[in-house]
């Protein structure tokens, strides 16, 4: 059964940035499918971050563009998100997740809330 | 982008009555081979989002059959034959098809 799991603090300072990892179990990171991030400030709805694509594409929301990096970590079977010069607006709960080859988000992590404060 | 906007917004049923999604786009959303990746997801308080149906009206494996998809072009529903108290929760519809990818509102839906 494939999972993922986000980790990562859950405080980071305005101006500061925000690393979470997402560690991948019963499945390779290389074995073809196109992995992202999501995201969900408190009581809000769903907005999509970005994606990282195994033909070696990386996609992100215009929104964030800007301030968002993901890279891949093949050896330990995970990826990260880096999103910098966060501010109270970046709260939220970060999860990662898979885009399978059904054409949705079918494998979810459970999220982790990170609170941007000083 | 592609704004996908649901009604209602929020929805109080009986036990056993149906209930009815609605998700409108703003264009139309096609992939060179012709799939179009509307999907809908589930979420209970506290929890991660699931998916529901993809491509439009596909149940993912192990999702109950009270649950189906229909729509084209720009109009999208999702229907729950007869509503069970684990259906509470938020429900959104999403797209995958163009980027940026994107997410309706979300409905929540009550018992009475």
């Amino acid at each position: 059964q494939v999972q993922v799991q986000e980790s990562g603090p859950g405080l980071v300072k305005p101006s500061e940035t925000l690393s979470l990892t997402c560690v991948i179990s019963g499945l390779s990171i290389t074995t073809g499918y196109n992995w992202g991030w999501i995201r969900q400030p408190p009581g809000k709805g769903l907005e999509w971050i970005g994606s990282m694509y195994h033909s070696g594409g990386n996609y992100f929301n215009p929104s964030l563009k800007s301030r968002v990096t993901i890279s891949v970590d093949k050896s330990n079977n995970q990826f990260s998100l880096n999103l910098n010069s966060v501010t109270a607006a970046d709260t939220a709960v970060y999860y990662c997740a898979r885009l399978g080859v059904v054409g949705g988000f079918d494998v979810w992590g459970q999220g982790t809330l990170v609170t941007v404060s000083s | 982008e592609i704004v996908l906007t649901q009604t209602p917004l929020s929805s109080l049923v009986t036990l056993g009555q149906p209930a009815s999604i609605s998700c409108t786009a703003s264009e139309r959303f096609v992939h060179s081979d012709g799939t179009i990746d509307l999907s809908w997801l589930h979420q209970r308080p506290g929890q991660p989002p699931r998916l529901l149906i993809y491509r439009i009206s596909n149940r993912l494996s192990g999702v109950p059959d009270r649950f189906s998809g229909s729509g084209a072009g720009t109009d999208f529903t999702l229907k729950i034959s007869r509503v069970e108290a684990e259906d509470v929760g938020i429900y959104y519809c999403t797209q995958a098809t163009k980027f940026p990818y994107t997410f309706g509102q979300g409905t929540k839906l009550e018992i009475k």
